[in-house]
């Protein structure tokens, strides 16, 4: 697609349930990152893919957070057993990692997590 | 990895320049010096991104000095719709290393 697709937009749970949360990031663009927004903060940074591969997990606030990326392509965030602190935005990005332009971060709208 | 503060929120009014500086000590020499600009309700978007001395595009200008240990992003009369946070982000141009770690923002406010 032209851009990054997070699905879904909005999300509302309840405590105790399990969510997945979705990226589709640029065609050909390698890394991808997700990140997590609480109302009023600055980006929090979660987990970093190359590839298929997660060099970078150093972010998941607790092991009810994982994340994977197949066909280095989709990434899927997985929250198990809620929590109402986990309500936030969660943003993802995406990146090339060579090439003659800026190396920018192209970030999907992020999906509005909302845990009751 | 580099570090930035930035100050957390600015105020201006419509027709006035706008500069807002963010402090990188400890920049690495293959590191880069990016701006975003993030709306209410959306993901941040790429503003302008430099290595040293001076970048201008259609948005804004960067300038960094010669010790590169800040920048400074600098917005020509800015309008209400420029109300927004700004983000110094500093890392590699194609990072391949890992996180990203972008600073608190800087939330403007452009008044009438």
């Amino acid at each position: 697609g032209a851009g990054v697709s997070q699905s879904p937009s909005n999300k509302v749970t309840e405590k105790g349930k399990d969510v997945e949360l979705r990226c589709d990031p640029i065609s050909g663009h390698t890394a991808l990152y997700w990140y997590r927004q609480s109302l009023g903060q600055g980006l929090e940074f979660l987990i970093y893919f190359q590839g298929n591969s997660a060099p970078d997990k150093s972010g998941l606030p607790s092991d009810r957070f994982s994340a994977e990326r197949t066909g280095g392509s989709v990434s899927t965030l997985t929250i198990q057993r809620t929590q109402q602190e986990d309500s936030a935005v969660y943003l993802c990005a995406s990146s090339r990692t060579s090439g003659s332009g800026t190396g920018e971060l192209f970030f999907g709208e992020g999906s509005r997590l909302t845990v009751l | 990895l580099a570090k930035t503060t930035q100050p957390i929120s600015m105020d201006s009014y419509e027709g006035q320049e706008v500069n807002i500086t963010c402090s990188h000590n400890n920049i690495a020499t293959n590191d880069y010096i990016t701006w975003y600009q993030q709306f209410p309700s959306q993901g941040p978007r790429f503003i302008i991104q430099g290595y040293k001395t001076k970048v201008t595009n259609e948005v804004a200008s960067l300038f960094i000095p010669a010790d590169r240990k800040s920048s400074t992003l600098s917005l020509p009369r800015v309008s209400l719709s420029d109300t927004a946070v700004y983000y110094c982000l500093v890392g590699a141009r194609y990072n391949q290393g890992g996180k990203l770690i972008f600073g608190q923002g800087t939330e403007l406010s452009v008044k009438p």
